[in-house]
C-alpha cells in the first residue's frame, strides 16, 4: 500500500492568512506515461462527508474558489490555502489514485 | 446535479452483517465506479471497494474475505455487506462517485457495533 503522510497535523492560521499543507506520498504517484501526479485534495467538516477540492494534484474542482491551489511532484505535494475565510475552518486529506487501493493521508486540521 | 442517498441498519451485534445501500439520483451508473468508505469516528479515511455499472468489483485486500459489493442497474444503486462484524467496525460509511477521485458523497451513516 502505498502510505500518505501528511504534516502538520494542526495549524492555527490567522483570517486573511496563508496555510500550507504537505502531503508525502512513500513512492511515486507520477505516472511517467502520462507526467500526471495522481493526488487528490479534501475538505472535510464536522459531521459532512469529504468534499473534493483538487485532482491530477493541482486542478481546481469546479466551484472551488482559486484561493485554494495544489503543488508539487512525484512523491511531495502541498495544498496551499491563500486568505483563509472562517468557512475554511476543517480537515484537509489528501489522497493517492495511482494505486487501485487508493489511500489518504490522516488529515490536517485548520483552525483560525 | 448527482445525488447519492445512503440507508442502512446503524446498531449491530458482533458477528452480524452489515448492510447498506447507496442510490443515486440525477446520474446513471454507467461510465463511473462507485465505492465505499468508512471512517472510524475522530480518525481518517479508508476505501473498502468499488464496483462499476457490469459489476466489476475491487476490494481492500484487508477486508476482501468479509465483504461483498453488489449494483443494481435497474434501480440506479450500489451495495455493501459486511460480515462478522466487530467493535473494531464501528465507523461512518460513506458511499461516492469515482474510480480515481471522488466528485459526489453520501451523507454518511454511523455504524455501530455493540453488544
Amino acid at each position: 500500500d502505498i502510505v500518505m503522510t501528511q504534516s502538520p497535523d494542526s495549524l492555527a492560521v490567522s483570517l486573511g492568512e496563508r496555510a500550507t499543507i504537505n502531503c508525502k506520498s512513500s513512492q511515486s504517484v507520477l505516472y511517467r506515461s502520462d507526467n500526471k501526479n495522481y493526488l487528490a485534495w479534501y475538505q472535510q467538516k464536522p459531521g459532512q462527508p469529504p468534499k473534493m477540492l483538487i485532482y491530477w494534484a493541482s486542478t481546481r474542482e469546479s466551484g472551488v474558489p482559486d484561493r485554494f491551489s495544489g503543488s508539487g511532484s512525484g512523491t511531495d505535494f502541498t495544498l496551499t490555502i491563500s486568505g483563509l475565510q472562517a468557512e475554511d475552518v476543517a480537515v484537509y486529506y489528501c489522497q493517492q489514485y495511482y494505486t487501485t487501493l487508493v489511500t489518504f493521508g490522516g488529515g490536517t486540521k485548520v483552525e483560525i | 446535479q448527482v445525488q447519492l442517498q445512503q440507508w442502512g441498519a446503524g446498531l449491530l451485534k458482533p458477528s452480524e452483517t452489515l448492510s447498506l445501500t447507496c442510490v443515486v439520483y440525477g446520474g446513471s451508473l454507467s461510465g463511473h465506479y462507485w465505492t465505499w468508505f468508512r471512517q472510524p469516528p475522530g480518525k481518517g479515511l479508508e476505501w473498502i471497494g468499488e464496483i462499476n455499472h457490469s459489476g466489476v468489483a475491487n476490494y481492500n485486500p484487508s477486508l476482501k474475505s468479509r465483504v461483498s459489493i453488489s449494483v443494481d442497474t435497474s434501480n440506479n444503486q450500489f451495495s455493501l455487506k459486511m460480515n462478522s462484524v466487530t467493535a473494531a467496525d464501528t465507523a461512518v460509511y460513506y458511499c461516492a462517485r469515482g474510480g480515481d477521485w471522488y466528485d459526489f458523497w453520501g451523507e454518511g451513516t454511523l455504524v455501530t457495533v455493540s453488544s
